[in-house]
């Protein structure tokens, strides 16, 4: 596997359900991230990690909790959600060590419907 | 301030011709200025960047126009091709505590008809 991976590809969850979403990254980066997309709304940041720690949280929901184990995985778990969660759920890496390199690398994303 | 505002949203371009995309953000911290394509089913790559030192990149058919004292940037396509059908985000981005902070653009959906 090279560059970032995301499973499952497709999740279709109900409200009352509790689900996770994984990614990782095979490129050596120190830095992972959680976008969602929504159609016809920008890219919207959720979480950063930052060599395994977590450096922003954008006024995301508790019903999304994110994990980062090591520099190579991610995690975005996910209970009691809402139809307006349905969306795209991608994940980046990027490193922070390489001097002038800000390219984020993104993963096919996961498509979540919520019922 | 961190809104970066990008037109049109969708575009119909002959094959052949030039494709162009629009940006415009507010926060002059952004130091760095990348181009995503995105195509059904796959996240976003990055196709080119610019930093607001120079007022343009080439890089094969894709340019980058850059105006720093307008605060604007767009991305010109030429030889516009069916193959360049996708999505298109512009961003912004600056180094945030370590990290990239990227701001996007809603995405224009480009496609180019034979």
């Amino acid at each position: 596997e090279t560059g970032v991976t995301q499973t499952p590809r497709h999740l279709v969850m109900g409200m009352t359900n509790k689900k996770s979403l994984k990614c990782e990254q095979h490129l050596g980066h120190n830095a992972m991230y959680w976008y969602k997309q929504s159609a016809k709304k920008p890219l919207e940041l959720m979480f950063v990690y930052s060599l395994e720690e977590r450096v922003e949280n954008n006024s995301v929901p508790s019903r999304f909790s994110p994990e980062c184990p090591n520099s190579s995985h991610l995690f975005l778990h996910l209970h009691t959600l809402q139809p307006e969660d349905s969306a795209l759920y991608l994940c980046a890496s990027s490193s922070t060590q390489i001097a002038g390199t800000n390219e984020q690398f993104f993963g096919p994303g996961t498509r979540l419907t919520v019922l | 301030q961190q809104q970066v505002k990008q037109s049109p949203q969708s575009l119909i371009v002959q094959k052949g011709g030039i494709s162009i995309i629009n940006c415009a953000y507010e926060n002059t911290a952004f130091d760095y200025f990348p181009w995503y394509q995105q195509f059904p089913g796959k996240g976003p790559a990055l196709l080119i960047a610019i930093r607001p030192d120079v007022s343009e990149k080439k890089e094969g058919r894709f340019t980058i126009s850059f105006n720093k004292s307008a605060k604007q940037f767009s991305l010109h396509i030429m030889d516009s091709q069916p193959g360049d059908s996708a999505t298109y985000f512009c961003a912004a981005s600056m180094n945030s505590g370590g990290y990239q902070k990227v701001t996007f653009g809603t995405g224009t959906k480009l496609q180019v008809i034979p």
